[in-house]
């Protein structure tokens, strides 16, 4: 079955430090991922994207992620915390499905002054 | 702003209630679509309109919830008869679709906390 996990519910990192955020997916096609964002009371904000071209990609605010068909997965990295990226982020997938994103349950990202 | 709309922002309702929530897509955007999102979960996918049709609904989306896209802009999505299990965060988002396999963004809108009590 088609599904994507995200190891961790919660991050805690200090500012400055280094950010990764895990997700692993499960599908028998080749998948589009995504990144999204939620700032409390706000919707969901689209950081970045893979659709097969580039493996590694480059988001906003300074996101990178890199897509490993070996390990199935999909981590999001930031070399340097900031305050503002205090936020819940989402894996999601497109697998055997054209619109139907697989969602992961999220990860809290937790920033220490 | 043209971004996607949602209203209200906030319902609290009392149990057997019926209520209805609005989204207002990016208005070029043909597709639109409504998740749930529970607390401490990812949005689950409710339903799926391309235009007017509704083209996907997920087994979710029980006979008690209706949704519908009128002339292919805005949607509304109805629960009647609403449930304590129905307390949720309702999202609606939108995206200019142009077919296979192409992905085209979901832009999302706010939300629509539903508390039933």
């Amino acid at each position: 079955a088609q599904s994507v996990t995200q190891l961790g519910s919660h991050v805690s990192v200090s500012e400055g430090a280094l950010v990764l955020l895990r997700c692993n997916y499960s599908s028998s096609v080749p998948p589009y991922l995504f990144w999204y964002v939620q700032y409390p009371n706000q919707g969901l904000q689209l950081l970045l994207k893979y659709t097969s071209a580039a493996t590694l990609v480059k988001g906003i605010n300074g996101f990178e992620a890199e897509f490993k068909k070996s390990e199935t997965s999909f981590h999001l990295t930031k070399p340097s915390a900031h305050m503002s990226d205090a936020a819940e982020y989402f894996c999601a997938g497109l697998m055997d499905s054209n619109y139907q994103l697989i969602w992961g349950a999220g990860t809290k990202l937790i920033i220490k002054p | 702003d043209t971004g996607v709309s949602q209203n209200p922002r906030h319902k609290i309702t009392k149990r057997g209630q019926n209520v209805t929530f609005r989204c207002d897509p990016i208005s070029e955007h043909n597709r639109l679509y409504w998740y749930r999102q529970t607390l401490g979960q990812g949005p689950e996918f409710l339903t799926y309109f391309q235009n007017e049709a509704q083209l996907e609904k997920s087994r979710l989306l029980s006979d008690r919830f209706s949704a519908e896209r009128p002339k292919g802009s805005f949607s509304t999505l109805e629960i009647q008869r609403t449930e304590q299990g129905d307390s949720a965060m309702y999202l609606c988002a939108s995206s200019l679709g142009r077919g296979l396999p192409s992905y085209n963004e979901q832009f999302f809108g706010p939300g629509t906390r539903l508390t039933v009590l």
